[in-house]
């Protein structure tokens, strides 16, 4: 079955303590993307990938990390959490980047106290 | 300044009664127009990729069409099932970022 697998689906943490949220997906997609959704700001793009080993910011990259040393893993790394990166995470891949067909995990429910 | 509106924020409908969607940009330049369904705790789920004025895309019940300013996603005899939140995304000409909306909560009562 053609996805996008997200762990852990939920986390909880404590602030400075560095987490790995991983990221995989089966299709051969070339672009992927991570996204956090807060209630009334809809979701915004933190960081994405056109392709292996290339990376760039989007909207929100501050306190995040991303690398993509394979092309079907993009994992997000918060070096040091604080609680305003409690959110809903969504990780999200495309075939090609003009497309926006995006196919997305099912979420990371992470809280940071 | 938001790019891209959504209205309304929440749709309550009857079972049957046929309403619409919309989704308004602001910058020039437009690359693609792109609709999602999200369910409760589920990731979005692709609907539909508009990329010129004109253009209209059909699936079941709904349908999305673009405008130079704006797209809706009509949705004719709503069932129960379509009840979720729909989220509008546009990608511009310029950069490879991708601005979604924040939704339009749709509840349909049987």
């Amino acid at each position: 079955e053609a996805q996008v697998t997200q762990n852990p689906r939920y986390l909880i943490t404590v602030t400075g303590k560095k987490l790995t949220v991983t990221c995989s997906q089966n299709m051969n997609h070339e672009y992927m993307s991570w996204y956090r959704q807060d209630p009334g700001l809809g979701l915004r793009q933190i960081y994405y990938s056109m392709n292996v080993e290339v990376t760039d910011k989007g909207d929100v990259p501050e306190g995040y990390k991303v690398s993509r040393k394979e092309k079907r893993n993009f994992p997000l790394i918060l070096e040091s959490p604080s609680p305003n990166q409690t959110s809903l995470y969504f990780c999200a891949s495309s075939p090609d980047r003009s497309v926006g067909g995006y196919t997305f995990g099912s979420g990371t429910r992470l809280t940071v106290v | 300044e938001d790019q891209v509106t959504q209205s309304p924020e929440a749709l309550r409908l009857q079972e049957g009664e046929s309403s619409s969607l919309n989704c308004s940009y602001t910058v020039s330049g437009l690359r693609g127009l792109f609709w999602y369904r999200q369910d409760p705790g589920k990731g979005p789920e692709f609907l539909f990729t508009l990329y010129s004025a004109g253009e209209e895309k059909e699936k079941e019940r709904l349908k999305a069409t673009l405008t130079k300013k704006e797209s809706f996603l009509h949705i004719t005899a709503p069932k129960p099932e379509d009840s979720a939140t729909y989220l509008c995304a546009v990608r511009w000409n310029t950069g490879n970022q991708f601005y979604f909306g924040t939704g339009t909560s749709l509840t349909v009562i049987p």
